[in-house]
Parts: C-alpha cells; sequence; structure tokens
C-alpha cells in the first residue's frame, strides 16, 4: 500500500493567496484527519471525516480554513486568504472504524506564508 | 475530556543507555494509548499501542511501555538507544465508545550521544 498520499510537499506563498492542500487516505479507510504542527502548539487536530462527512471540525481555527472530502479517496484543506500565522506542517491521517485502530500519517505539506 | 502530559520536552542519552520517555494520562474512562516517533521531516509513524489486552506493550524497534492504572502512566521505554533513535516521540490518548480523534502530548525530543 503507497500509505496517505499528500500534495504538495512543500508550498512557499504570500500573504493573502490562498492555499490548498491535499490528501488522498489508504484505500479503505473511512476516517480521515487533518492536523497542524507548529513550535508553538504541538500538533493539533483541525477537523476529522467519517465516511466523508465531516465530525468535529472544533479545531479549525477560523472562516479561512475549510476542509471537504467529495469522495472516500480524496480530501483537500483550503486556507483562503492565508496569513503567515498559518506557516505550519499539515498533516493528514486515516484510520479504519474503531477508536483503537491506529492512525496512519501522511508525510505532511510544509507550509510557509510569506 | 482525555489528556496527556509528557514530562520533559528534551532528553539526552549516551548511545547504550536506557531510554525512558514519560508519558500521564487523564482520562475519565478506559483510555487507549499510543507513542508515535517522529523523525525528522516525516510524518508519525506509531511505535506502539495500548488497548487493555496486556499492560505490557512491546512495540517496533526495541521499544516498550507499561500501562499502569495506579500512576495513570504509559512511559517509554527502551533498555540500549541507538543512533537511530534520535527523533521526537509523541504519546498520545483516545477514549472507549464513540471517541476517534487522538489527543497528542507536546512531545519529547530524544537525543542520543556517543
Amino acid at each position: 500500500d503507497a500509505g496517505v498520499i499528500q500534495s504538495p510537499r512543500h508550498e512557499v506563498t504570500e500573504m493573502g493567496q490562498e492555499v490548498t492542500l491535499r490528501c488522498k487516505p489508504i484505500s479503505g479507510h473511512d476516517y480521515l484527519f487533518w492536523y497542524r504542527q507548529t513550535m508553538m502548539r504541538g500538533l493539533e487536530l483541525l477537523i476529522y471525516f467519517n465516511n466523508n462527512v465531516p465530525i468535529d471540525d472544533s479545531g479549525m481555527p477560523e472562516d479561512r480554513f475549510s476542509a471537504k472530502m467529495p469522495n472516500a479517496s480524496f480530501s483537500t484543506l483550503k486556507i483562503q486568504p492565508s496569513e503567515p500565522r498559518d506557516s505550519a506542517v499539515y498533516f493528514c491521517a486515516s484510520k479504519v472504524a474503531g477508536s483503537q485502530e491506529t492512525q496512519y500519517f501522511g508525510p505532511g505539506t510544509r507550509l510557509l506564508v510569506l | 475530556a482525555q489528556s496527556v502530559t509528557q514530562l520533559g520536552s528534551h532528553v539526552s542519552v549516551s548511545e547504550g543507555a536506557l531510554v525512558l520517555l514519560r508519558c500521564n494520562y487523564s482520562s475519565s474512562v478506559p483510555p487507549y494509548l499510543f507513542w508515535y516517533v517522529q523523525y525528522p521531516n516525516q510524518g508519525l509513524q506509531l511505535l506502539l499501542k495500548y488497548t487493555s489486552a496486556a499492560t505490557l506493550v512491546k512495540g517496533i524497534n526495541g521499544f516498550e511501555a507499561e500501562f499502569k492504572k495506579s500512576e495513570t502512566s504509559f512511559h517509554l521505554t527502551k533498555p540500549s538507544a541507538h543512533m537511530s533513535d534520535a527523533a521526537e516521540y509523541f504519546c498520545a490518548v483516545t477514549s472507549t465508545g464513540t471517541a476517534s480523534k487522538l489527543t497528542f502530548g507536546t512531545g519529547t525530543r530524544l537525543q542520543v550521544t556517543l
């Protein structure tokens, strides 16, 4: 299995621009999670989906952030407009149903907003 | 809500020495506990998990952890450190029942010296 795939791996953009991060979960996994990692705040859960439906978006920092999962094999996290404080590493993870089941992480997208 | 506390943001050991990374959990229901490792510029990888089957859990790369309910702890150990163990380690908790999301600790960076 190819694992969780994220693109791009690195993104540099200017403040005010729209940024779209992409994730392909492991085939057969029905949960998908978006995390953000920063030095200041550590690893934060932004949102997660079950069977393509958003279940908990309480971690989404503000309205500039939005996430979609149009089908079982694809999800996006969009930031519009981007700000320098959004600079972070964004991870996508997926798992099968069951609270004890392992979440498998992608390699992350390193975002720098200038 | 469940949470985990990792004592020590940085731990340094000599190659061949015992590795001990501390994690204490706070959960009102029986938890599932995880240790993940993050190598530089990579995503998180599962080391081991506790799911109530056995209190001593063995993971990959020679690591193990013991669940101690009386101490609300789940410390990670390895008898002999190797240079390749240098990484950041995260403890995480989720609860039984319907909760599917992990709550991560702040991480402990392990340095291994010659």
